[in-house]
């Protein structure tokens, strides 16, 4: 029973690079999340798909973008990575808005260097 | 910008004592969720309480909530080392629309 998973667990760049975080989860939820979360700062909303098929902007998107590929996965990808990207990233699910908890993946260590 | 405030940051605890961390908002919400985080590790939730509740329970975890203050308490009771964390309060609605609104964190250490 995976729930959500992410990849990669951790990964080093260097300003300018581009990257892809993925996400996947197996529990046919609707709604799908990006958060990153730094010290003291708790979780900050990056982009969010409350289904398929739409996505939206959070509370931080500048420098980010996301796919919805299909309901299973909803992928954040970093253009031209900064120094101010290095955090940790976590995907979440919810079966749809409102109804209650998130399940989030273990978390993607990014550094950018 | 953050909708939970968690009070205080950090708690430390002998086992067996009970541990009580709080939370305020700032908006209206369609309910309030409390989740754990182990070091490392992704969040785990623990208890949601919706607008029109005031107390909740589940196993060793009560919650308070009172929307005229904004406010929402977590008591662990009984603590155990196992609980070492941080705990997050997430609210879902108002301004945030359907989106859940992390707070900071309180990091509770239980020592054995």
């Amino acid at each position: 029973n995976a729930g959500v998973t992410q990849t990669p667990k951790f990964q080093v760049l260097k300003t300018g690079q581009s990257m892809t975080l993925q996400c996947a989860q197996d529990m046919n939820h609707n709604s799908m999340y990006w958060y990153r979360q730094d010290p003291g700062m708790g979780l900050r909303l990056i982009y969010y798909s409350a289904s398929e098929g739409t996505t939206d902007k959070g509370e931080v998107p500048n420098g980010y973008n996301v796919s919805r590929l299909n309901k299973r996965e909803f992928s954040l990808r970093l253009e031209s990575a900064a120094p101010s990207q290095t955090s940790v990233y976590f995907c979440a699910s919810m079966r749809r808005p409102n109804t209650g908890e998130l399940f989030f993946g273990e978390g993607s260590r990014l550094t950018v260097l | 910008s953050q909708q939970g405030e968690e009070d205080p940051q950090a708690l430390s605890i002998q086992e067996g004592e009970n541990a009580t961390m709080n939370c305020s908002y700032k908006t209206s919400i369609n309910n309030l969720q409390w989740y754990r985080q182990n070091s490392g590790r992704g969040l785990v939730h623990l208890i949601l309480i919706r607008s029109n509740e005031r107390e909740k329970h589940s196993g060793r975890l009560r919650v308070t909530l009172d929307t005229s203050k904004k406010s929402s308490s977590l008591l662990i009771t009984a603590s155990r080392a196992a609980d070492t964390a941080s705990y997050f309060c997430a609210t879902e609605g108002g301004a945030a629309g359907n989106k859940l609104t992390f707070g900071g964190g309180t990091r509770v250490l239980v020592k054995p």
